[in-house]
């Protein structure tokens, strides 16, 4: 257990579909991330959060569209995907100061859009 | 913007030899980390190194910090099977942003 929570662990959705991704960190942290895994681009930055703003959009189609109502939770909404958005989607959460500590991931979501 | 790339993407090994990866940043960097990901697992933090030519050692796990802060390696001796995985390296640069290399996949075969 890392203290990053993500639900669900499983989601098939279809094209039309609107789902959402939850992660809830219960580490304290200040900032958390989005990051889509596939075989293609093993970890890949999609969104950052500093103290609930946003500070990167890593050009990021406007399907995905990140929510961060307080520092321990973040979402990802998900519109009319695409099936190459299949993947797994791993949110982490860090403690972002001087010292730049590590960041713990969630066991993500694995996304399967038929 | 920053770039870190890994190689190999892919190692096969038996069990016993060394295994070595390698991260290259396109900037320099303030610190750098290391991940592990199990099959069907998440990215577990490894270590982090800060200084240049820093050398840390985790049991059989041997890490190494560039002089010039921009590249970093993770050497195996004697595998195991336990040791299969992804290795990912993680750069923070003076943004505070965290950037993945692409991973290197170790098999073991036993």
């Amino acid at each position: 257990e890392t203290g990053v929570t993500q639900t669900p662990r499983h989601l098939v959705m279809g094209m039309t579909n609107k789902k959402s991704l939850k992660c809830e960190q219960h580490l304290g942290h200040n900032a958390m991330y989005w990051y889509k895994q596939s075989a293609k681009k093993p970890l890949e930055l999609m969104f950052v959060y500093n103290f609930k703003e946003q500070t990167e959009n890593n050009s990021v189609p406007s399907r995905f569209s990140p929510e961060c109502p307080n520092s321990s939770h973040l979402f990802l909404h998900l519109h009319t995907l695409q099936p190459e958005d299949s993947a797994l989607y791993l949110c982490a959460s860090s403690q972002v100061t001087y010292l730049n500590t590590e960041a713990f991931f969630g066991q993500g979501t694995r996304l399967t859009v038929v | 913007g920053q770039q870190v790339m890994q190689i190999p993407q892919y190692q096969h090994v038996q069990e016993g030899e060394d295994f070595t990866t390698y991260c290259n940043s396109s900037t320099t960097l303030s610190n750098i980390q290391w991940y592990k990901q199990r099959p069907g697992g998440h990215p577990v933090f490894l270590i982090q190194l800060v200084k240049s030519g820093e050398v840390k050692k985790q049991k059989r796990l041997t890490f190494q910090f560039g002089e010039a802060k921009k590249n970093s390696s993770l050497h195996i001796t004697a595998t195991q099977t336990t040791d299969v995985g992804t290795y990912f390296c993680a750069g923070h640069n003076a943004g505070n942003m965290l950037t993945f290399g692409g991973g290197t996949r170790l098999m073991v075969k036993p």
